[in-house]
């Protein structure tokens, strides 16, 4: 099976404009979790979708959001960009069956560079 | 929410010898706990799990332990190699959460040849 894809893998923008991420996770999975990786906050979980719902959400603004498509596709979008929003977006597959410890594999993230 | 500490944050041990990574966790209604490994420039990728119904699992030269009552587990390589070199992150989630990994903050380990 194909792994997670993301693209685009990297992406320059400028404060204040907003950028859109994609993910398409391996086939069968119907979970997509997204994340964001930093130097200083580490790996902090942005929000999880699952049938093109929210099921999850972490603690981050409401600048950021996302979306599932009916082929559980995914994208996340961040308005306005911030300086601060320079991160790797990691997003991560799971088949997202009832209960706990689906595994969760990872794409190979986008790196979002704002100027 | 969860809240999962880890320790120690840099690892250096020579090649051959043992390493052992720990991880504490506040929320014990987590049942789910995930060792990743995260090469440089790299996605991480799953190398272990454990699940709060056992107490310990092994995968060739990599293990995972689990104290439910004290809240901590703990990842332990032996007869480390160079190819070990890398971040690791435990990580930990709920039945409840159950795609929402709380990730602990990372050891980067390097295996002295």
């Amino acid at each position: 099976k194909a792994g997670v894809t993301q693209t685009p893998r990297y992406l320059i923008k400028t404060r204040g404009q907003q950028v859109t991420l994609s993910c398409s996770p391996i086939s069968g999975h119907r979970s997509v979790s997204w994340y964001q990786q930093t130097p200083g906050q580490g790996l902090q979980f942005l929000f999880e979708y699952f049938s093109e719902t929210q099921r999850n959400k972490g603690n981050f603004p409401g600048r950021f959001s996302g979306r599932q498509f009916s082929n559980s596709r995914s994208e996340m979008n961040v308005s306005t960009l911030e300086l601060g929003d320079s991160a790797l977006y990691l997003c991560a597959s799971s088949l997202g069956k009832a209960g706990g410890g689906n595994e969760q594999f990872f794409g190979p993230g986008t790196r979002l560079t704002v100027l | 929410g969860e809240n999962v500490e880890q320790h120690p944050s840099t690892l250096s041990v020579q090649e051959g010898d043992s390493a052992v990574i720990k991880c504490t966790y506040s929320d014990s209604a987590s049942n789910y706990f995930p060792w990743y490994k995260q090469e440089l420039g790299k996605r991480p990728q799953l190398i272990i799990d454990i699940r709060s119904n056992v107490g310990e699992k092994k995968d060739q030269r990599i293990a995972v332990t689990l104290n439910k009552t004290a809240k901590h587990f703990s990842l332990h390589i032996t007869e480390t190699q160079p190819e070990d070199s890398a971040v690791y992150f435990c990580a930990a989630s709920s039945s409840g959460s159950a795609r929402q990994l709380t990730f602990g903050s990372g050891t980067q380990l390097t295996v002295l040849p």
